[in-house]
């Protein structure tokens, strides 16, 4: 069982970063699937941010692609998201998850619990 | 702004059959590619329903099914029971936007 826990501060400045981590267990970062993050704003739906794969590519939401960075770290299991020049239109729950893959048929199977990203002075 | 637009509701009684539409356009769903369901409950994280259209997880019961046809597709719940009560989204990938994209999301309320 795949298991994935979102880590990383939970208020940060406008125009500040966001950086968040996700660790896995029960899995290997390294193996073939992409690593996805979604968010979540307060009582509304969910957004894809983007995904990395083990190599390195990534894919991002091009409503989000000029601040995003994602990142993967194999030796400690675990894939990072970066938001810069951040507002309180980025205050959301962040979600990581694993994607499958069918062919050409992928989606997020396994995700984390969710952690809370306030932005505020 | 979701491509991907559900009814913002969707209300049943128990034991009832109720559906949840998704409804796309000719550069997601109508470009032919695959929909895929999550149930959120109340506080917690999204959960896998249904993945290329019409399959079942292991563990999710077989009364819910997913469908697709043209630009729309749509989750079905039979036998509605007082746990299914949450939201539900649709997802799917814009080849236009080059994005994977959720639905708008559907709150099911059982009476």
């Amino acid at each position: 069982q795949v298991q994935l826990q979102e880590s990383g501060p939970g208020l940060v400045k406008p125009s500040g970063t966001l950086s968040l981590t996700c660790a896995v267990s029960g899995g290997s970062v390294s193996s073939d699937n992409w690593w996805t993050w979604v968010r979540q704003p307060p009582g509304k739906g969910l957004e894809w941010i983007g995904e990395i794969y083990p190599s390195g590519s990534a894919n991002y939401n091009p409503s989000l692609k000029s601040r995003v960075t994602m990142s993967l770290d194999k030796s400690k299991n675990q894939f990072s998201l970066k938001l810069t020049s951040v507002t309180a239109a980025d205050t959301a729950l962040y979600y990581c998850a694993r994607v499958d893959c069918r062919g050409s048929s992928c989606y997020p199977d396994y995700w984390g619990q969710g952690t809370l990203v306030t932005v505020s002075s | 702004q979701s491509v991907l637009t559900q009814p913002p509701s969707v209300s049943g009684a128990p034991g009832q059959r109720v559906t949840v539409s998704c409804t796309g356009n000719s550069s997601n769903i109508g470009a032919n590619y695959d929909v895929h369901w999550y149930q959120q409950l109340p506080g917690t994280a999204p959960k896998l329903l249904i993945h290329s259209n019409n399959n079942r997880p292991s563990g999710v019961p077989d009364r819910f099914s997913g469908s697709k046809s043209g630009t729309s597709a749509s989750l079905a719940i039979t036998g509605l029971q007082a746990e299914d009560e949450a939201d539900y989204y649709c997802q799917s990938y814009d080849n236009s936007l080059r994005a994977r994209v959720f639905g708008t999301g559907t709150k099911v309320t059982v009476l």
